[in-house]
């Protein structure tokens, strides 16, 4: 079954405007990780955030992590075209090694 | 950058030909994982390690092996390559010494086969 899910699939914007993409998993989370993706290209890691976190910022990013309802959100503020990207979600779930991968928000900003 | 390189960056093979993808990292880190990422699925794990000599199955191990003879280097081997093996295949490392920090990735191998 798919532990991560990502919402929306796909989300395009105009520049200037902020983006938000929610990841959802099923089970007990060690930590939960934001990847940047860019076409054809290799992933970029943005943030970390640890299962006792509520909430962690990096430049124009912000992760929350709401455990009680087993979902995080990215915000990505002030969008710009090259934020366009594929971001994906990554849970280390409790009891696991690697990370569980949600199928990704593929962003559009509209110039 | 977490020093990590793959090689090759691009292959084509044939069905029933083997195949070997290298992962380099150059910062000593203990744990080592291989990825594939296909449309539709996200990445997968495929095999990790936690040591030279140690590894262990992911969620996607059916028809790959893994070895890690020193630590620096992370294989991963495709005995006999089907056309279900076609992806791009993606080697991380796991800042620290520990599973639970950041996991930095390489650029990636994309591997095709006829």
């Amino acid at each position: 079954s798919q532990q991560g899910e990502e919402d929306p699939q796909a989300l395009s914007i105009q520049e200037g405007e902020n983006a938000t993409m929610n990841c959802s998993y099923k089970t007990s989370i060690n930590n939960l990780q934001w990847y940047r993706q860019n076409s054809g290209r290799g992933l970029v890691h943005l943030i970390l955030i640890r299962s006792n976190e509520r909430e962690k910022h990096s430049g124009r990013l912000r992760v929350t992590l709401d455990t009680s309802k087993k979902s995080s959100s990215l915000l990505i503020t002030a969008s710009r075209a090259a934020d366009t990207a594929s971001y994906f979600c990554a849970m280390l779930l409790a009891g696991a090694d690697g990370l569980t991968f949600g199928k990704g928000t593929h962003l559009i900003i509209q110039p | 950058d977490a020093g990590i390189t793959q090689s090759p960056r691009h292959k084509v093979t044939e069905t029933g030909t083997p195949v070997t993808l290298r992962c380099h990292q150059t910062e000593n880190h203990r744990y080592m994982y291989w990825y594939r990422q296909d449309p539709g699925h996200g990445l997968r794990l495929i095999h990790y390690s936690y040591g030279v000599k140690d590894t262990d199955k992911g969620e996607v191990s059916d028809g790959y092996s893994v070895s890690r003879s020193k630590t620096e280097d992370f294989l991963l081997t495709l005995e006999s390559a089907t056309s279900s093996q076609t992806s791009v295949y993606f080697c991380a490392i796991s800042e620290s010494g520990t599973q639970y920090n950041e996991q930095f990735f390489g650029p990636g191998t994309r591997l095709t086969v006829l």
